[in-house]
Formats: C-alpha cells, structure tokens, sequence
C-alpha cells in the first residue's frame, strides 16, 4: 500500500518569505498528487492538483511533480499570517479513488 | 453552492456507548467519503460508495462500525459500543465521478 511522508513537521517563516514543503511516496503507482491546508477544526482546502511531472501553480501556491524521484513539493509564496494551519499532501492512483495521506506539516506564520 | 455539511460538530462518549454520524455531500455528487483523521495525523479512508453502493469498506473496524448511503445521497456513520482509540475527526468528502475530492467541516468525536 501507498506511503506518503511529508517533511518537515513543522516550518516557521516570517511574512513574505518563501515557504517549502516536501512529499515522498513509496512506490510510483500514484498518478495524481494534491496539496491540502486544514485550519484548526476546519475541513480541508484543495490548494493544487497535479498529474504530470513539472510545476503548477494556482495563486501563491506552486506544486512541482517528479514521479521519477517519487517526490511532490509545495512552495508558497509570500505567506501570511492566515497561511498558518497543517498543509497535508496526498496521493491517488487509478485503482483505489480513496485519497493516501501524509501525516502533515504544521506551518506558522509571524508577521 | 452550499459545500458538505456535517452534524454534529462534536461529540463526547463514554467507552460503550453508540454514536452516529451524519453527512450531506454537495448536490449532484455521486461518490462519497468517509474518513477518520487522529489527532496529530492525517485522514485515512474508512470507506467510500458510489451512489448507494459501497465500492471499498476494507478499512471500516466491521465489528463496530458501519456506514450506509441509502438513497445515494446522503450518509450515516455509526459506531456501536466506542472505544477509547475512536477519538478522532471523522471527515466526509464528495465528489463527482471521482474527480476533486471536497470536504466537509468533520466531526470531532472525543471518547472518554
């Protein structure tokens, strides 16, 4: 079964600096990765979708893709104070439409 | 349009006791999730149906938990007789023909 860890546990930036967040998986049967935020006692926000290696962007939020390193990174760009809450990434393939978690990176932002 | 909605929004229970969750997932969504989410974790599939049938509940403690969708629209949750390793969030998610996933708010379920 599909493993997915996410690094670091934790990540404190400064407002408008450039955050980054990584994802490895266990195994290439994955084809579509997401990035999710969760605010404390909230649902989960889709922040990117992405299927094919190379980057997407969606707003301030970039995810670059590379199956061949089984590796999905997240960057933000200029966070702010309301960025701060447990980005979780996830990982799907064709055979199981149930998403595979990591276990989070907790991201806090100080002005 | 209105997200996934879930009730409650918390719940505390003795160890024994029987607990239901419910979930309404965005109209017209024929695939619906639910997940369970410890604290300090990510969410981790229980199980899943496509309209009122249940694709895959290999995940879902059987003795003690089930989940229906009879009309394919909405979902219940259910735990009989909680135990302590139950609290958790518990999440609902749609969506349609397996494509982007939403999720509801969760509900917090804490067992004493």
């Amino acid at each position: 079964q599909q493993k997915v860890q996410q690094s670091p546990e934790s990540l404190t930036v400064s407002e408008g600096a450039m955050a980054s967040l990584n994802c490895t998986f266990s195994d290439g049967t994955s084809n579509n990765f997401r990035w999710y935020r969760q605010h404390s006692a909230k649902g989960l926000e889709v922040l990117v979708s992405i299927f094919s290696d190379g980057e997407k962007e969606e707003g301030r939020f970039t995810a670059h893709l590379n199956r061949a390193n089984l590796h999905v990174s997240l960057h933000i760009r200029e966070p702010q104070p309301s960025d701060s809450a447990v980005y979780l990434c996830a990982a799907r393939n064709n055979y199981a439409q149930g998403l595979t978690f990591g276990l989070g990176t907790r991201v806090s932002v100080f002005p | 349009e209105a997200g996934v909605t879930q009730s409650p929004r918390y719940a505390v229970l003795q160890e024994g006791q029987a607990v239901s969750f419910w979930c309404d997932p965005i109209s017209g969504h024929d695939t619906l999730y639910w997940y369970q989410q410890p604290r300090d974790q990510g969410p981790q599939l229980l199980v899943y149906f496509r309209d009122e049938a249940v694709i895959d509940n290999s995940q879902l403690p059987s003795d003690r938990f089930s989940a229906v969708r009879p009309k394919g629209t909405n979902s219940t949750l259910k735990i009989q007789s909680a135990k302590q390793g139950d609290t958790a969030t518990y999440l609902c998610a749609s969506s349609y023909r397996g494509r982007e996933q939403y999720f509801g708010p969760g509900t917090r379920l804490t067992v004493l």
